[in-house]
């Protein structure tokens, strides 16, 4: 069974540019999460959905993060526009549902901004 | 705020050793706290525990969790130069709000 689905898996771009990531969730998983990494803030949740209906956005660093569902099997995580502080991993993670705990994380999108 | 604190940050054995790695928790509304390896990539889930005094073990890992007085363990016997990792700890909420809190982690490295 294919695991999650993350793309790209590495992403430099120059400050000012759109970067969107895109996350394909394990068939079957109603819950999807977004989580950012970086050494100086550990693994924080950004954003989640349940059955493709955002839940909880609390995690949102700011305006210029946006993310969408449009169907339970694709997700995107859009940074516009992005600034170095934004490079980070970017896991992709699926759960069976809302409370299984669980989580099936992707190999996550190393994104550098210049 | 949920606060999931890991201890030691960093730790470094010779292969043969047994480790603990420390998780303690001030949460509200807790529902499970959960276990996870993170090698080069992705993390990879361990364990979950909701209940406390019940061990749960695969192989060489094995854990437990103490509700009364908020933490858990993660013990490894026999460590291998395999086991170096980061090892996380997350509190997932209750209540619909379906999300984990990760805590900082513990760096493990094997030396032969």
């Amino acid at each position: 069974d294919a695991g999650v689905i993350q793309s790209p898996r590495h992403e430099v771009t120059e400050m000012g540019q759109e970067v969107t990531l895109r996350c394909k969730p394990i068939s079957g998983h109603n819950s999807l999460f977004w989580y950012r990494q970086t050494m100086m803030r550990g693994l924080e949740l950004l954003i989640y959905f349940n059955n493709n209906v955002p839940i909880d956005d609390s995690g949102m660093p700011e305006d210029r993060f946006s993310a969408k569902m449009p169907n339970a099997s694709f997700s995107t995580l859009k940074i516009q526009p992005s600034e170095p502080r934004d490079s980070a991993v970017y896991f992709c993670a699926s759960s069976v549902r809302e409370s299984a705990g669980e989580l099936f994380f992707g190999e996550g999108s190393r994104l550098t901004v210049l | 705020e949920d606060k999931v604190v890991q201890s030691p940050l960093s730790l470094v054995v010779h292969e043969g050793d047994t480790v603990t790695l420390n998780c303690s928790y001030e949460v509200t509304n807790f529902r499970s706290l959960l276990w996870y390896k993170q090698e080069k990539k992705a993390p990879t889930f361990l364990f979950m525990l909701t209940s406390s005094g019940i061990e749960k073990k695969s192989g060489r890992l094995s854990s437990i969790l103490d509700k009364k007085e908020l933490f858990s363990i993660l013990n490894i016997t026999a460590t291998q130069t395999g086991d170096s990792a980061v090892y996380l700890c997350a509190h997932h909420h209750s209540l619909g709000a379906g999300k984990s809190t990760f805590g900082d982690g513990t760096t493990l490295t094997v030396k032969p």
